[in-house]
């Protein structure tokens, strides 16, 4: 069965600091990997997608996240944060189960930005 | 632009009561999925549907009913059988059923509570 981890349920950094948040996923075959951004009463907006090839992926507003197949880990990176960044992020998994694409989600790690 | 519209984004349900969210794309999607988001728990997968007149139970399916009748068009019925409903739903979409590496398109979501 696949599964995600997102150890850290809140994190707190300073505007302009840099910013990791971790990931670790399991699934028996090559992952499909996604990250979203939830802001508070909206819908999931998709941040960025590994399929294959290069490991380190680029997505919209700045972010990127590397694909360590040996760590099974999948970690959103930004080199400086800003204050509207701040919202609910997902990793999630997707993969085909009994026929059809099943994505499973993380249970959200919430970003708060302090000035 | 194309995307999923949900509606209401606020709904009430007294004790007893059916009610129907509604879910609309036009992006062409063929497949469509239903999940329910509570605090800390990450979203969980209630109903998909690879095609019309086509679904198919995820997760936590009890007490919730589904129908299929038009490609664009997905309502969640959440039945007086459900007896926790209070919680933010979310509909989404993708392309190609089936193909694992395709992300779903999210709409805003709905948030039912109980009166």
């Amino acid at each position: 069965a696949q599964s995600v981890t997102q150890p850290d349920i809140h994190i707190t950094v300073s505007e302009g600091a840099s910013l990791e948040l971790r990931c670790n996923y399991s699934y028996g075959a090559t992952p499909y990997l996604f990250w979203y951004v939830q802001s508070p009463g909206q819908g999931l907006q998709l941040l960025l997608k590994y399929f294959s090839g290069d490991t380190l992926v680029q997505g919209i507003k700045g972010f990127e996240a590397e694909f360590k197949r040996s760590q099974s880990s999948f970690n959103l990176r930004k080199p400086s944060v800003h204050w509207s960044d701040a919202a609910e992020y997902f990793c999630a998994v997707g993969g085909i189960t009994g026929g059809y694409q099943k994505v499973t989600f993380g249970i959200g790690t919430k970003l708060q930005v302090i000035p | 632009d194309g995307g999923i519209t949900q509606s209401p984004k606020y709904l009430f349900r007294k004790e007893g009561q059916n009610v129907t969210l509604s879910c609309e794309q036009n992006l062409n999607h063929d497949a469509m999925y239903w999940y329910r988001q509570d605090p800390g728990q990450g979203l969980r997968l209630i109903y998909y549907s690879q095609i019309v007149n086509d679904f198919q139970k995820g997760d936590i399916a009890e007490g919730y009913s589904v129908s299929r009748e038009k490609k664009e068009s997905f309502p969640l019925t959440v039945t007086s059988a459900q007896k926790n409903p209070t919680a933010f739903y979310l509909c989404a979409s993708s392309t190609r059923q089936g193909v694992s590496n395709q992300p779903q398109h999210f709409g805003d979501g709905t948030r039912l509570s109980i009166l």
